[in-house]
Order: C-alpha cells, then structure tokens, then sequence
C-alpha cells in the first residue's frame, strides 16, 4: 500500500466523451504527477502539480488539463476522447516537486477505455 | 528527447534461473530507478542510483549504473515465481520529470 488512492478504477467512455480522473496522494506530499500508461508500454509523464500549481508538462495536447486542491489531491480531465487515450492513468504522489532524490510512490491506477 | 530503451521485452524462465535485464539510453541521466509493476498495479520503487558504476543489492536483485551514466542492467539470482511482473527502469535529471522505459515482462515459472 502506497497510500495513494485513485478513482474510479475501471472507466468506459465513447469517442468525444469528457473524463475526469481522481487521485488522493499520500499523506504530507505536496506533489502529484500524472502518467499515461498505453498496453505494452511504459508510463508516458503527462504533467505534475507541485502546491496547486501546474510544475512541467509532457507532450500531452491541451485537451488534457488538471487540477490540483488545496488538500494537494488532484483531477486529470481530457476532453473529446480519442479512441488512442484507451489506457491505464497512474497518479504518484511526492514531496517537493523535482526535488534531486524524489520518490513517486504510485496508485493502483485508473483504466480508461474509450469506444 | 531523451529516450530508454529494455531489453529483452519479454523473458520467461524457470524457477532457480539466473537473468539480467538491460536498460540503455543514448543519453546521460543523474540518476535512474528500477520499478516492478505487478497486473492491475501501479509501479513500485526498487532502487535508486546516482553514481557512474554504482552497484546495489537488495536480497537476491543487484542493479548496476553504468560507468556513463548511459545504461543499467538488473541482475535477479535464483529466481522465484513472486518476481514476476513488469520490471520498468526511469532515467532523470535534476529539475526534470523522470523518463520510463518500455519495461521487461518477466514470467517464472514454478
């Protein structure tokens, strides 16, 4: 157990749907980073949250947007789903953004599939 | 862009067998980390190292960093059917979001 929670754990969406992805971090970290993880692939970084603000973004479109609260969970939104954003969504959670030495403890994941 | 590139992807072994698994990238990082994700898992840290040569051991894993600072490699002695899963290695810098690797699906068999 990482303590970080995300929710829901499984999601089916149509193509052009709008998604909203949840994730608690762990208890005393500031910092949430979201990752795509296509099959047979390893995660893709999408963007990181450091004290509710966006800290560095992947090559990701801007129809992926997120936010964070001032508790530090965090929502990851895509809009107009493509068939291509079928995926586990990882949240991992850490303390002080890009610090030298940062340890992402992860959640179990949220597996999306768009139809 | 800086890439990670595993090898082999997939490994199927039996029990008590030896493995290693590669992680290489044509750029150097300041650190590295090896993660195993287990189905319907998110993953989970191993280790972390940082020095050029730099050798680690946890219980029956030893992982290397290279010289460079290029490549690693993941060594399992005496495998068992609890390693099974998808080891992934991440390269980073300071200041910058670690980039993973497609990871090694390794499969023991009892």
């Amino acid at each position: 157990e990482t303590g970080v929670t995300q929710s829901p754990t499984h999601l089916i969406k149509t193509r052009g749907q709008q998604v909203t992805l949840r994730c608690s971090s762990q208890s005393g970290h500031n910092t949430v980073s979201w990752y795509q993880q296509a099959l047979g692939q390893g995660p893709q970084f999408i963007f990181q949250y450091y004290r509710e603000e966006e800290n560095g973004r992947g090559n990701f479109p801007p129809r992926f947007s997120g936010l964070q609260f001032p508790n530090y969970s965090s929502e990851l939104n895509v809009n107009a789903l493509e068939l291509d954003d079928s995926a586990l969504y990882l949240c991992a959670s850490s303390l002080n953004g890009r610090a030298k030495g940062n340890i992402q403890y992860f959640g179990a994941g949220t597996r999306l599939s768009v139809l | 862009t800086q890439l990670l590139e595993q090898s082999p992807q997939f490994l199927s072994i039996q029990e008590g067998e030896n493995l290693t698994v590669y992680c290489n990238s044509s750029s150097v990082f300041s650190s590295l980390q090896w993660y195993r994700q287990e189905p319907g898992e998110g993953p989970v840290l191993l280790v972390t190292v940082v020095t050029g040569g730099e050798v680690k051991k946890l219980k029956r894993l030893t992982f290397q960093f290279g010289d460079a600072r290029k490549d690693s490699s993941l060594h399992i002695t005496a495998a068992q059917p609890g390693d099974t899963g998808l080891y992934l290695c991440a390269g980073g810098n300071y200041g910058q979001n670690f980039v993973f690797g497609p990871g090694t699906r390794l499969s023991v068999l009892p």
